[in-house]
């Protein structure tokens, strides 16, 4: 079956910190990858990814994606009180040959809280 | 141009009773997908509608169904509630199929 491991799945920084958060898949053949924030409720869109060592970027953060090793990995850098959430990957599986469109696989997320 | 709306914010139940959650996806997309979210078990996919049809569904047992309306608007609805069926329901929507989901705030569900 699919699965998305992410690790840690929790962590505790200082403001100024850099963070890394990983994620490791097994789906076999996936279209993209996603990464989301979620604070209170609705989870929010940061990245996706779909080509294997290509950088996005946004403000402090960045993500990239490892096709061969399956992984993904997501950086914070000069970490703020207002990055504390939970950090969700989720992988899409390739559309079905019925044109339906699999479902998204996330992991359980990593709790990121960032102290003053 | 306004986000995922999820109605209602909260939910009480008790166990046997249903339960319908609404959710109205952002202006012009047509792919509208459920989640449940639970401590133990994380984010898991329930089903997704595009243009009134279901295209996919999760491994969950057949009291949860759902439905699309012609404007997109969709609906879930879970019969003979459970305790375990307590949880945050979030709605996603995208564009077509395939497309970058946005998340709606959800409906906190409690089964007493």
């Amino acid at each position: 079956e699919d699965k998305v491991v992410q690790s840690p799945l929790s962590l505790v920084v200082h403001e100024g910190d850099t963070v890394t958060l990983n994620c490791s898949y097994e789906v076999t053949n996936f279209r993209s990858l996603l990464w989301y924030k979620q604070e209170k409720k609705a989870p929010t869109f940061l990245f996706m990814l779909t080509s294997s060592g290509i950088e996005k970027k946004s403000g402090r953060l960045s993500s990239i994606l490892d096709k061969k090793e399956l992984f993904s990995i997501l950086n914070i850098t000069a970490t703020q009180t207002g990055d504390s959430a939970v950090y969700l990957c989720a992988v899409e599986p390739v559309v079905s040959s019925n044109g339906g469109s699999e479902k998204l696989v996330f992991g359980k997320g990593t709790k990121l809280t960032v102290n003053p | 141009k306004a986000g995922v709306t999820q109605t209602p914010r909260y939910l009480i139940k008790t166990r046997g009773q249903q339960v319908t959650l609404s959710c109205s996806p952002i202006s012009g997309h047509r792919s509208v997908s459920w989640y449940q979210q639970t401590p133990g078990q994380g984010l898991q996919f329930l089903f997704e509608y595009f243009s009134e049809t279901q295209r996919n569904k999760g491994n969950f047992p057949g009291r949860f169904s759902g439905r699309q309306f012609s404007n997109s608007r969709s609906e879930m609805n879970v019969s003979t509630l459970e305790l375990g069926d307590s949880a945050l329901y979030l709605c996603a929507s995208s564009l077509y199929q395939g497309n970058i989901q946005y998340f709606g705030a959800g409906t906190r569900l409690s089964v007493l």
